[in-house]
C-alpha cells in the first residue's frame, strides 16, 4: 500500500491567489481528516469525512477555505484567496472507522 | 471539547538516562494515541491505547494510560540520539479524528 498521498509536497504562491491540496486516502478507509500544523498553534483538525460525506468543519478558520471529498479515493482543500498567515504544514490522513489513523507526508504551503 | 496536554514541551537529556512524558486530557477519550515526528517529515504512529490500564513497548519506548485519571505516560529508557524527534500524544478516535497535544521536543545529547 502507498498509504496516504497527498500532493504537493511544497507550495509557494503570491497572496491572493488560489491554491489547492490534494490528497487520496488508503483505499478501503472511510474516514478522511485534513489538520493544519504551525509552530504557533501546533496540530489542528480542519475539517473531516465519513464515508464522503464532512461531518464536521468546525476547525475551518475562515470562509476562504473550503474542502471536498467527490469520491472514496480524493479530496482536495482549498485556500481562495491566500494569506501569509495561511502559510503551513497541511496535512491528510484517513482512518478505518478510527481504527488507527495513517498519516500523508503533507504540503508545505508558503503565501508570499 | 477535549483539550489534551503534555509536559515537558521541550526536554534536553543524555544518553543512557531515563524520562517520561506525560499526556493529560481533559474528557473521556476511546482511545490514546502516540506519534512521533522527525524535523520536516510525517507523523509516524507508535501507540494505540485502548483501554485502561493498557501498556505497550517497542524497544525503549513504553506507553501507559490510566483512563481514571485521564492521563497517559511515554516512558524513555536509557535514551539513545536516534530518539531526538518530537512526540506527540492525542485523544478521541472514533470518526472524530484527534485532538493533539502541543508536542514535546525531545533532543537527546551524547
Amino acid at each position: 500500500d502507498a498509504g496516504v498521498i497527498q500532493s504537493p509536497r511544497h507550495e509557494v504562491t503570491e497572496m491572493g491567489q488560489e491554491v489547492t491540496l490534494r490528497c487520496k486516502p488508503i483505499s478501503g478507509h472511510n474516514s478522511l481528516f485534513w489538520y493544519r500544523q504551525t509552530m504557533m498553534r501546533g496540530l489542528e483538525l480542519l475539517i473531516y469525512f465519513n464515508n464522503n460525506v464532512p461531518i464536521d468543519d468546525s476547525g475551518m478558520p475562515e470562509d476562504r477555505f473550503s474542502a471536498k471529498m467527490p469520491n472514496a479515493s480524493f479530496s482536495t482543500l482549498k485556500i481562495q484567496p491566500s494569506e501569509p498567515r495561511d502559510s503551513a504544514v497541511y496535512f491528510c490522513a484517513s482512518s478505518f472507522s478510527g481504527s488507527g489513523y495513517t498519516f500523508g507526508s503533507g504540503t508545505r504551503l508558503t503565501v508570499v | 471539547e477535549l483539550k489534551v496536554e503534555q509536559n515537558p514541551l521541550f526536554l534536553s537529556m543524555q544518553e543512557g538516562k531515563n524520562y517520561t512524558i506525560y499526556c493529560n486530557y481533559s474528557t473521556t477519550s476511546d482511545r490514546l494515541y502516540w506519534y512521533r515526528q522527525d524535523p520536516g517529515k510525517s507523523l509516524e504512529s507508535l501507540f494505540v491505547l485502548l483501554s485502561n490500564g493498557a501498556v505497550k513497548q517497542e524497544g525503549r519506548l513504553m506507553a501507559s494510560l490510566d483512563t481514571k485519571a485521564r492521563l497517559s505516560t511515554l516512558h524513555i529508557t536509557a535514551a539513545v540520539h536516534d530518539l531526538s524527534a518530537t512526540y506527540f500524544c492525542a485523544a478521541g478516535g472514533g470518526a472524530d479524528g484527534l485532538t493533539f497535544g502541543k508536542g514535546t521536543h525531545l533532543i537527546i545529547q551524547p
